[in-house]
């Protein structure tokens, strides 16, 4: 069975910097495409960062080009969002999801999510 | 970036009734369409993938259907655990879109 776990999430104040895991069993990162979303608080799902199979190719949304970092160690089977310059506006739970095989970018598997909580 | 728009934002129904959700795309998405269903506390789940593709597990009683703009997520006869949120997304263009979502609720 294919199981994503995310962690890292925390509480942070504005301006500071925080790296989220997401561990993967059952498959084979490197093959699939992989992407962060995220929901803040009572709103809806939000799409922030992207990393194809293969050449691995990176992805963000507008709102956090330049601050957020995806990449992914294949050694450990771990995809990984590094945050930097963070702004309340990124509270939210972070989930790492991956892509049906053939159809990038439908996502078929997500994580349960890791908390990011940024306050002062 | 490409918006999607879902109406009804809510669906009050009973147990038995078809619920027909839609998603409107401020430009073509071709059929790069997909559906997700979400409980409260829980992850998003595949429902739908490439605007009429079951996802592994999806029962037969949901269906996609649409092109270019508009598209339509029907679930045939609701069962208890389909009352959720159910969220369209597109694969066509970066960034990546979520529409706002459809609460399916029990009337």
């Amino acid at each position: 069975e294919v199981q994503l776990l995310e962690s890292g999430g925390d509480l942070v104040q504005p301006g500071e910097s925080l790296r989220l895991s997401c561990a993967a069993s059952g498959v084979t990162f490197r093959t699939y495409a992989m992407s962060w979303v995220r929901q803040a608080p009572g709103k809806g799902l939000e799409w922030v960062s992207g990393i194809s199979g293969g050449a691995g190719s990176t992805f963000y949304a507008d709102s956090v080009r330049g601050r957020f970092t995806i990449s992914r160690d294949s050694s450990k089977n771990t995809l990984l969002l590094q945050l930097s310059s963070l702004r309340a506006e990124d509270t939210a739970v972070y989930y790492c999801a991956r892509s049906v095989y053939g159809f990038p970018w439908a996502f078929d598997i997500w994580g349960q999510g890791t908390v990011v909580t940024v306050s002062s | 970036e490409i918006v999607l728009t879902q109406s009804p934002a809510t669906l009050s129904l009973s147990p038995g009734d078809r619920a027909t959700l839609s998603c409107r795309a401020s430009e073509s998405v071709s059929t790069s369409l997909a559906w997700y269903q979400q409980q409260p506390g829980q992850a998003p789940r595949l429902v739908i993938y490439d605007t009429s593709h079951r996802a592994t597990g999806t029962p037969a009683r949901f269906s996609g259907s649409g092109s270019g703009t508009d598209f339509t997520l029907t679930i045939g006869s609701l069962e208890p655990e389909d009352f959720a949120v159910y969220y369209c997304q597109q694969r066509s263009s970066w960034p990546l879109t979520f529409g706002g979502g459809t609460k399916v609720e029990i009337k």
